[in-house]
């Protein structure tokens, strides 16, 4: 099936950093999703894109949906504590009914 | 509103027994889906439901049955726990209009 590489597989940054992650996929995608995941829950959605160039901000959050529709990025500014836990993509192609998910990066911050 | 949301959380299995995983939404989503997720290997679609009344395979179905014999409910089955089964299960669902799947909270399983 369709592979999305997300990179780095974990990152542990001192609080007030900025963060910057991705995701690649050797496949077109029409939509991207960002999600985070808290320990011991479910992913929550943080953004959607739709448009390839796109680029959509939810607080400290920015993503990016990739020229070419087969990459996305997520920034988070000034890394707080609460910013801990794993942030998965998603692509989804358009017609189909499934999602397509990223391994996921673990973020961790240091104090 | 509750949203999504499964049960029970946790579970505990002896390699052989059966188990009902329950999952149900208040959205009147058309889509539900069940996946598990296993460490360094994301949320892999176990099957998934466009509708009620039907069911479609996922990327990992074997060992699973599902039913969606109510547009709000999904259920997930295992008819002969492993302990390869041994995983956390969400349970999501999403608008026809939307690409937006929205995650239950889990239910992490243990075969033994």
């Amino acid at each position: 099936g369709q592979q999305l590489n997300q990179s780095p597989q974990s990152m542990f940054i001192q609080e007030g950093e900025d963060v910057s992650m991705n995701c690649t996929s050797s496949s077109i995608f029409n939509t991207w999703l960002w999600y985070k995941q808290d320990p011991g829950e479910g992913p929550v959605l943080l953004i959607a894109l739709y448009k390839a160039g796109e680029l959509t901000s939810n607080g400290r959050l920015t993503a990016q949906f990739g020229i070419t529709r087969k990459d996305s990025f997520l920034n988070i500014s000034a890394s707080i504590p609460s910013d801990v836990g794993i942030y998965f993509c998603a692509g989804h192609t358009g017609g189909g009914n499934k999602l397509t998910f990223g391994t996921g990066t673990q973020l961790k911050v240091e104090l | 509103n509750a949203g999504v949301t499964q049960t029970p959380k946790f579970r505990v299995l002896k390699t052989g027994q059966s188990m009902t995983l329950l999952c149900a939404q208040d959205m009147n989503h058309e889509y539900m889906y069940w996946y598990r997720q296993d460490p360094g290997m994301g949320l892999r679609l176990i099957h998934y439901s466009v509708g009620e009344g039907t069911t479609a395979k996922g990327e990992v179905p074997d060992g699973y049955n599902v039913s969606r014999l109510k547009k709000q409910n999904f259920l997930l089955g295992l008819e002969s726990a492993a302990p390869s089964q041994t995983s956390v299960y969400f349970c999501a669902a999403r608008g026809a209009s939307t690409d937006t799947q929205y995650f239950g909270p889990g239910t992490r399983l243990t075969v033994l």
